[in-house]
């Protein structure tokens, strides 16, 4: 199985400053997907970015871009001009389209943001 | 709006009484989940279905049960609940391919006292 290592188990930022969350991972694979999800104390998981392997422009969504290295097999996240509303866990995924339709997730990094 | 739909979203139940939660979805896909999320931890995969085709986890205990009965409704069943089960439980859903991602209920919170 794939292993998704997010080693930052809480970050903080300033609000308006920028915040990068790390994200590895194992595969041997060349083809696959990796996802950013997002879940506030509200508890309901939400999609932020997401990029395919095979692309090697980094994605971006507005404030959110990432840095994916996929020789280092890193996946990281940068979010710019936080905002209060950005405080959450964020979750790393990864999906193979080798391995049915598992999703392997990390364990989470918790994001505080500071007034 | 497309949608993941979890009924309740709070439940308690005692302690060895079987309760069902629900998920519903009106994305029309393929693929639904149920995780078991603890405090501050990654959601752990309990089971997966593709269609009608009933994916166990290796460590997801026999004490879970889950039914599909249509693409649209599925739903855990704990058929006797001790304390350690006490967690959120999420439902998802996804596309066929790999490029989809997941998208998630609201989840239950379920307490067994």
């Amino acid at each position: 199985a794939q292993t998704v290592t997010q080693s930052q188990p809480e970050m903080s930022v300033q609000e308006a400053e920028t915040v990068t969350l790390s994200c590895t991972y194992d595969t041997s694979e060349s083809d696959y997907y990796l996802f950013w999800y997002k879940q506030p104390p509200s508890r309901q998981m939400i999609l932020v970015i997401r990029q395919e392997a095979y692309k090697q422009q980094n994605a971006t969504e507005n404030r959110f871009s990432v840095n994916f290295q996929k020789a280092a097999k890193s996946f990281s996240l940068k979010i710019s001009d936080s905002q209060l509303g950005d405080a959450a866990m964020y979750f790393c995924a990864y999906r193979s389209p080798n391995t049915g339709n598992q999703f392997y997730f990390g364990t989470g990094t918790s994001l505080t943001v500071i007034p | 709006d497309a949608m993941v739909i979890q009924n309740p979203r709070y439940q308690v139940t005692q302690f060895g009484k079987p309760v069902t939660l629900s998920c519903s979805q009106t994305l029309n896909h393929n693929v639904m989940y149920w995780y078991q999320q603890k405090s501050s931890q990654a959601p752990k995969l309990l089971f997966h279905y593709y269609d009608k085709d009933f994916n166990n986890e290796a460590d997801t205990p026999d004490n879970f049960q889950s039914r599909r009965p249509n693409t649209s409704f599925c739903f855990l069943d704990i058929r006797s609940p001790g304390l350690g089960d006490a967690a959120m439980y999420l439902c998802a859903t996804s596309g066929p391919r790999s490029s989809y991602e997941q998208y998630f209920g609201p989840g239950t919170r379920l307490t067994v006292t």
